[in-house]
């Protein structure tokens, strides 16, 4: 079975600060992705990388930015979080034509 | 402006009926489809997929239909299922390997048993 691991369940942090958000697959999957689910609005596409250290921006990437050193590891930074990123981000890979999600991190920025 | 619309943010059914998700969308170079299935605490599923060339896909219970002139694509379930009880969240991607898949806002489907 395909996994898709995400670092932190919950995470509580404030206006300003730098967050990292860790994602590692384990099935060589070379398209990795960044959504955040809000809402009424659906997952709306972050950045995807479909190789190491390559990198496309999505639907909403303003104030988030991404690194993929390694292949089985995509993480999605917040340069200086702000209220309106509070929200829960999901990170998938894909294979087989489809995604594979993460449990998710629900991010509350106070 | 969204391109892909779940215009009904919650549907209840009894268990043992046919549930009817639906889906509208506007950008006519969307070619394949996908339904996701949602349960709290946990990442979207993959559920069932169809691809322009068809206008039905089934698996099982769930069958997707896909109306091509009037973007829309609806998700049955029959018979429905406790077990089904999920956010339900539909998508759409222009090419088979479209890495942009752009989601919907969700339905919530509950089933009662």
């Amino acid at each position: 079975d395909v996994k898709v691991t995400q670092s932190s369940r919950y995470l509580v942090k404030r206006t300003g600060e730098k967050v990292f958000l860790e994602c590692v697959q384990d099935m060589d999957h070379e398209n990795m992705f960044w959504y955040r689910q809000d809402p009424g609005l659906g997952l709306r596409l972050i950045y995807f990388s479909y190789d190491v250290k390559m990198k496309e921006k999505g639907d909403i990437p303003e104030g988030y930015s991404v690194s993929r050193e390694k292949k089985e590891r995509f993480s999605l930074i917040l340069e200086s979080a702000s209220t309106n990123q509070t929200s829960m981000y999901l990170c998938a890979s894909r294979g087989d034509e489809k995604l594979f999600f993460g449990s998710g991190t629900q991010l509350s920025v106070l | 402006d969204q391109q892909v619309k779940q215009n009904s943010p919650s549907l209840s059914v009894q268990e043992g009926r046919i549930s009817i998700l639906n889906c509208d969308y506007t950008n006519s170079m969307f070619d394949y489809f996908l339904w996701y299935k949602k349960y709290p605490a946990e990442g979207p599923t993959f559920l069932i997929s169809i691809s322009s060339i068809k206008d039905k896909n089934e698996d099982g219970r769930f069958t997707v239909f896909l109306n091509k002139s009037a973007k829309h694509l609806s998700l049955h379930i029959v018979p429905s299922q406790p077990g089904d009880s999920a956010v339900y969240f539909c998508a759409a991607s222009v090419g088979f390997y479209g890495n942009k898949l752009v989601f919907g806002a969700g339905t919530i489907l509950r089933v009662k048993s």
